[in-house]
């Protein structure tokens, strides 16, 4: 079974500033796949990116990119030139061998102008 | 390309009675999966369907259950409703090729049992 930690519950950054989201996580799976979702108070959960544990870069996806070290299994989220709407809950999740989809607990950010 | 829909999207029950949640998957994906979002427990994941079979499940009573019909749409059912069932239930699909594919979310149902 994995496991994922986001040690964070909440944090605040000023606009246009960058923002780094700590997750660890825990698997004796030699591959899997690492995802962050966002989710407004709206509650729909949004894709942001994707980090495969072979890959040798790490992803990037627009203001997104995340810091992948697979030695200390950790997976840290940077959001980058941070916007109003980018106040939300951010959630680390991983899929291993058994193919489900496994969250942390996530992080609140609330950005502010 | 349309997202996943879910319907209804807010839904108030009493204890005992059951419901019925669902999920319209992106069009051309054939796996759909469920998950219960609390504030006590988190996300968790209920079971995932696949061309009409449950191919993954998690750790939930059997009040919970679910289908998939021929053009990949979802059902989830919740038997015998409990005060602890309160909970946002999302709905993600994927293509269902294997291997670590993004699951896209629906907005979810927001399921009160009073």
């Amino acid at each position: 079974a994995q496991k994922i930690t986001q040690t964070q519950p909440g944090m605040f950054v000023q606009e246009k500033e960058a923002v780094t989201l700590d997750c660890t996580y825990d698997t004796s799976d030699p591959s899997y796949g690492l995802f962050w979702y966002k989710q407004p108070s709206s509650g729909e959960m949004i894709f942001l990116i994707y980090q495969g544990s072979y890959d040798q870069q790490n992803a990037t996806e627009g203001r997104y990119s995340l810091n992948f070290q697979k030695a200390r299994k950790s997976a840290n989220l940077v959001i980058s030139a941070s916007q109003l709407g980018d106040s939300a809950m951010y959630f680390c999740a991983m899929r291993g061998a058994d193919y489900k989809l496994s969250f942390g607990a996530g992080t609140t950010v609330t950005v502010r102008a | 390309k349309a997202g996943v829909t879910q319907t209804p999207r807010y839904l108030i029950k009493t204890r005992g009675q059951q419901v019925t949640l669902s999920c319209s998957p992106i069009s051309g994906h054939r796996s759909v999966s469920w998950y219960q979002q609390t504030p006590g427990q988190g996300l968790q994941f209920l079971f995932e369907y696949f061309s009409e079979t449950q191919r993954n499940k998690g750790n939930f009573p059997g009040r919970f259950s679910g289908r998939q019909f021929s053009n990949s749409r979802s059902e989830m059912n919740v038997s015998t409703l409990e005060l602890g069932d309160s909970a946002l239930y999302l709905c993600a699909s994927s293509t269902g090729t294997g291997g670590w594919e993004t699951q896209y979310f629906g907005p979810g149902t927001r399921l009160l049992v009073l």
